[in-house]
C-alpha cells in the first residue's frame, strides 16, 4: 500500500526558508523509474508543479521558481524534501508530495499525500 | 509553458453522461492525465496517458484525445462524482495543470 505524508512548519515569516518533508511507504526511491514530485495549491485555486526527484537523483524544477527551490531525498529513510528560499505571501498554499511514475515519454502522479498547509505571514 | 484550458463549471443530473474538455496551447501528444479532487482532499489520479484507466477507478470514467484536445467522460454520472477535475500535461516542460472544472450534480 502506497502512502505519502507531508510535514512542514505551518506558518513562517516573509524572507524565511520553507522546509518541507515527504515521508512515504509502499515504494522505494531507489527503484528504477520511481520519482517524487512536489505540487502546491493556493486555497481555492489551481495546482502548480514545483519540482521532481527521481530514483537516479535526477532533479527537475519549475523554471519560474528554479532559483528558489532545492529538492533532495533520503532513500534509506523513505523521505523526500523541498526547500523554498525567500518566501513571501504568494507562497501561501497547501503543499502536496506525490509519487511519480514514468509512462511513454511522459510521467504522472499516481499517489498523493493529504497535503500540508503553509501560511506566510508577518 | 503549455497552457491547459478547461471550462470552469458544469452541472448534470445523476445518470447522465458528461464530458469535460481540456485544450492545450500546443501539442502534448498523449501526455495528458486527469485527476479528481473533492473538497478538502488531495487529487486522485483517474486517467493517465490520455486514455489509460488508473487501477481501481470505476470504468464509468474514460479519457480520449491526443495532440491538443482531450476529453474526460463520466457515464453514467453518480452523486459521488461531485468534485473538481483537473487535466495535467507532462509532455512539455514544465508540467502544467488546467484550471479545473467543477462538476455539480443537479
Amino acid at each position: 500500500q502506497v502512502t505519502l505524508k507531508e510535514s512542514g512548519p505551518g506558518i513562517l515569516q516573509p524572507s524565511q526558508t520553507l522546509s518541507l518533508t515527504c515521508t512515504f511507504s509502499g515504494f522505494s526511491l531507489s527503484t528504477y523509474g520511481m520519482g517524487v514530485g512536489w505540487i502546491r495549491q493556493p486555497s481555492g485555486k489551481g495546482l502548480e508543479w514545483l519540482a521532481n526527484i527521481w530514483w537516479d537523483d535526477d532533479k527537475y524544477y519549475n523554471p519560474s521558481l528554479k532559483n528558489r527551490l532545492t529538492i533532495s531525498k533520503d532513500t534509506s529513510n523513505n523521505q523526500a524534501f523541498l526547500k523554498i528560499t525567500n518566501v513571501d505571501t504568494a507562497d501561501t498554499a497547501t503543499y502536496y508530495c506525490a509519487r511519480t511514475l514514468p509512462g511513454d515519454s511522459y510521467w504522472y502522479f499516481d499517489f498523493w499525500g493529504p497535503g500540508t498547509m503553509v501560511t506566510v505571514s508577518s | 509553458d503549455t497552457v491547459l484550458t478547461q471550462s470552469p463549471a458544469l452541472a448534470v443530473s445523476p445518470g447522465e453522461r458528461v464530458t469535460i474538455s481540456c485544450r492545450a496551447s500546443e501539442s502534448v501528444s498523449t501526455g495528458m492525465h486527469w485527476y479528481q479532487q473533492k473538497p478538502g482532499q488531495q487529487p486522485k489520479l483517474l486517467i493517465y496517458g490520455a486514455s489509460n484507466l488508473e487501477s481501481g477507478v470505476p470504468a464509468r470514467f474514460s479519457g480520449s484525445g491526443s495532440g491538443t484536445d482531450f476529453t474526460l467522460t463520466i457515464d453514467p454520472v453518480e452523486a459521488d462524482d461531485t468534485a473538481t477535475y483537473f487535466c495535467q500535461q507532462s509532455w512539455n516542460d514544465p508540467p502544467t495543470f488546467g484550471g479545473g472544472t467543477k462538476l455539480e450534480l443537479k
